[in-house]
């Protein structure tokens, strides 16, 4: 049981390119998220989805878009990389909304120079 | 929006016991998780209390106080490999989960 798969696991971008990381989850989860961490902020919302085709905003939105186009899938797409976007990425998923236990991917560790 | 603080740094040795405080100030409230995290991993669910009282699973424990906006995890019978990052997340009226800084706590032999 693969649980929610992130790729890549590390990627170095410079300022000004664009990327995708990729999210997937095998638990027929309605939810999925996407968290970023920095040292001492804890993780902070990105975006989230409720459904295939329903997407929203978190906390910390400005930079990223995502789409829902299958329940399986979830990416986070960076269309010009900012060395404030320098971060471990985190994809999560659960049953349903509103439910309080997350399965977390393994995280991608993203350098923008 | 939402706001929790909790101790940033705790250090134990082992076979003792740990509290991790967390108090909460949100605009709605469904409840108190906790997620655990080692260094370089995934943060992995814990517990969740969404009435007031003590829940208890194993050597943790979490207990949470709604009228005064307050929880804590209990860890006890401290072991080396409890040394993690330690969060507690609250859930307001829609669909977004808000972590708190967190706690790392560092066990001694």
């Amino acid at each position: 049981n693969a649980g929610v798969t992130q790729t890549p696991k590390f990627q170095v971008l410079k300022t000004g390119q664009s990327m995708t990381l990729q999210c997937a989850q095998d638990m027929n989860h309605e939810y999925m998220s996407w968290y970023r961490q920095d040292p001492g902020m804890g993780l902070r919302l990105i975006h989230y989805s409720v459904g295939a085709g329903i997407t929203d905003q978190g906390e910390v939105p400005n930079g990223y878009n995502v789409s829902r186009s299958t329940t399986e899938d979830f990416p986070l797409r960076l269309l010009s990389a900012a060395p404030s976007q320098t971060s471990v990425y985190f994809c999560a998923s659960s049953l349903r909304g509103r439910e309080e236990k997350l399965f977390f991917g393994s995280g991608t560790q993203l350098s923008v120079l | 929006g939402q706001s929790l603080e909790q101790p940033s740094e705790v250090t134990a040795v082992e076979g003792a016991i740990v509290q991790i405080n967390c108090t909460y100030q949100t605009s709605g409230f469904y409840g108190l998780s906790w997620y655990q995290q080692h260094d370089g991993g995934a943060p992995t669910f814990l517990s969740y209390n969404a009435l007031d009282g003590l829940e208890e699973t194993g050597r943790f424990s979490s207990f949470l106080s709604r009228s005064d906006s307050y929880g804590y995890l209990l860890l006890q019978e401290l072991q080396m490999k409890d040394s993690a990052s330690y969060f507690c997340a609250v859930r307001d009226d829609d669909y977004k989960l808000s972590f708190g800084a967190g706690t790392t706590v560092t066990v001694r032999a």
